[in-house]
């Protein structure tokens, strides 16, 4: 069965203070990992998708990699606005699409 | 982009009364539409998947009488959670796939069910 952990399941941060989210799956033929930011009694808002191991994306102050069983999402000098629950998904042949617990990220200014 | 407008974004409903979502696709066509269900401080859990013109799959555990899904035309999808009780409060979501398999989905924006 397809599994999605990420970990921590909470991070506190001060602003400008690096650090990384995981996410670690187990999927029989991915066909893509993406990463969404959730914002409280929101859907979640897409960031990246990657398809293969080595892969990297960047967006502003966030950055994906993608490796054969977890993926990362650096944060680099965060600030206030970055604060959000970050979720990983894998996405395999049938279509569905299986959400991982989420990382709760807080940025103090 | 691809946007799927959900309304509405919340409801209270008293116990035993019926309440309908709706999930639209407003600049695409989804022949594909999911219904998530997610509690306080959880991930999203699938509760089934909604295919234009035929009957929704429904994930283990799902009461597919409970929970009707139609999906009549190529951008709407409803939810309607039939008898609520106290403890379907929850936030639902729904989402569209944008193309095949590793393409993702979009999102609605959710709606918060309060059943009093």
């Amino acid at each position: 069965e397809d599994q999605v952990t990420q970990s921590p399941e909470a991070l506190r941060l001060q602003e400008g203070e690096s650090s990384s989210l995981n996410c670690s799956y187990t999927v029989s033929g991915l066909r893509g990992l993406f990463w969404y930011r959730q914002d409280p009694g929101k859907g979640p808002e897409f960031l990246f998708t990657l398809y293969s191991a080595g892969e990297e994306k960047e967006k502003e102050r966030l950055k994906a990699t993608l490796t054969k069983k977890e993926s990362f999402l650096h944060i680099t000098a965060p600030k206030p606005e970055d604060s959000a629950t970050y979720l990983c998904a894998v996405q395999a042949g049938n279509n569905d699409m299986r959400f991982g617990a989420g990382t709760r990220l807080t940025v103090k200014p | 982009g691809a946007v799927v407008s959900q309304h509405p974004s919340r409801v209270i409903c008293k116990s035993g009364t019926s309440v309908k979502i709706e999930c639209r696709s407003l600049d695409f066509q989804a022949t594909t539409m999911f219904w998530y269900r997610q509690f306080p401080k959880q991930s999203l859990m699938l509760m089934a998947t909604s295919n234009e013109g035929s009957k929704a799959t429904y994930e283990q555990g799902v009461e597919k009488d409970k929970f009707l899904i139609n999906h009549a035309s190529l951008t709407l999808s409803t939810l309607t959670v039939t008898s609520a009780h106290p403890e379907d409060s929850s936030f639902y979501i729904c989402s569209a796939t944008l193309g095949p398999v590793g393409y993702g989905y979009t999102f609605g924006s959710g709606t918060r069910l309060t059943v009093v």
